[in-house]
């Protein structure tokens, strides 16, 4: 079975700099996707930004990058020039490139909740 | 384009009652699946629908919860007899298809507290 993990669960960033965000998972499959979702104080789940396995470039949009080591099994997000609405709850999520069935579930890590100071 | 729409957005329930939480998904999602988050948890995954049919509930606890998605309406998430564990706020999301090529559209979910 895959697992995501996210190992800090706090983070802290002062306004305009740049934070990273960690995120590992472990699957014996070789295609796969994978995502950064936002979760601010109003609870709404919203996508940042995704990441196709196959795919060696990663992912941008922009001020949201991800640093996709598909070897090391690592996904970390990069936020850069932070902004106060960029303090949120960050999940990383791991979804089977199958079709259909159970394996078009995401699977979460526990999430990251991310501070920005001004 | 209203996106997913999960009501209703708060719900207290005493143990032992019902809860029951719906979900409409996008226009022209037919496919909608159901997560809960615990306090300081991810989501976890609990059962996947399409239109009058469940595909996947290998995430739904073997009592006390039910899901249906019907021809016409909402899906709806059943809890019967609540007891507190039960606690969480219950998040809905759907897709066009099953195609995997994006992550859904969640709903801003439904809080659940029993008291």
């Amino acid at each position: 079975a895959q697992t995501v993990t996210q190992s800090q669960p706090e983070m802290s960033v002062q306004e305009a700099e740049t934070v990273t965000l960690s995120c590992t998972y472990d699957t014996s499959e070789s295609d796969y996707y994978l995502f950064w979702y936002k979760q601010p104080p109003s609870r709404q789940m919203i996508l940042v930004i995704r990441q196709e396995a196959y795919k060696q470039q990663n992912a941008t949009e922009n001020r949201f990058s991800v640093n996709f080591q598909k070897a090391a099994k690592s996904f970390s997000l990069k936020i850069s020039d932070s902004q106060l609405g960029d303090a949120a709850m960050y999940f990383c999520a791991y979804r089977s490139r199958a079709y259909g069935g159970s394996q078009g579930n995401l699977i979460f890590g526990k999430g990251t909740k991310l501070s920005v100071k001004p | 384009n209203a996106g997913v729409m999960q009501n209703p957005r708060h719900l207290v329930r005493r143990r032992g009652q019902e809860a029951r939480l719906r979900c409409s998904p996008m226009k022209g999602h037919s496919h909608v699946y159901w997560y809960r988050q615990l306090p300081e948890e991810g989501l976890k995954f609990m059962v996947y629908l399409q239109k009058e049919n469940i595909i996947d509930e290998s995430g739904m606890p073997k009592e006390r919860f039910s899901a249906e998605f019907p021809k016409e309406g909402p899906s709806i998430l059943r809890i019967q007899q609540v007891v507190r564990g039960d606690s969480a706020a219950y998040f809905c999301a759907s897709s066009p298809s099953s195609v995997p090529n994006y992550g859904y559209t969640f709903g801003s979910g439904t809080r659940l507290t029993v008291v």
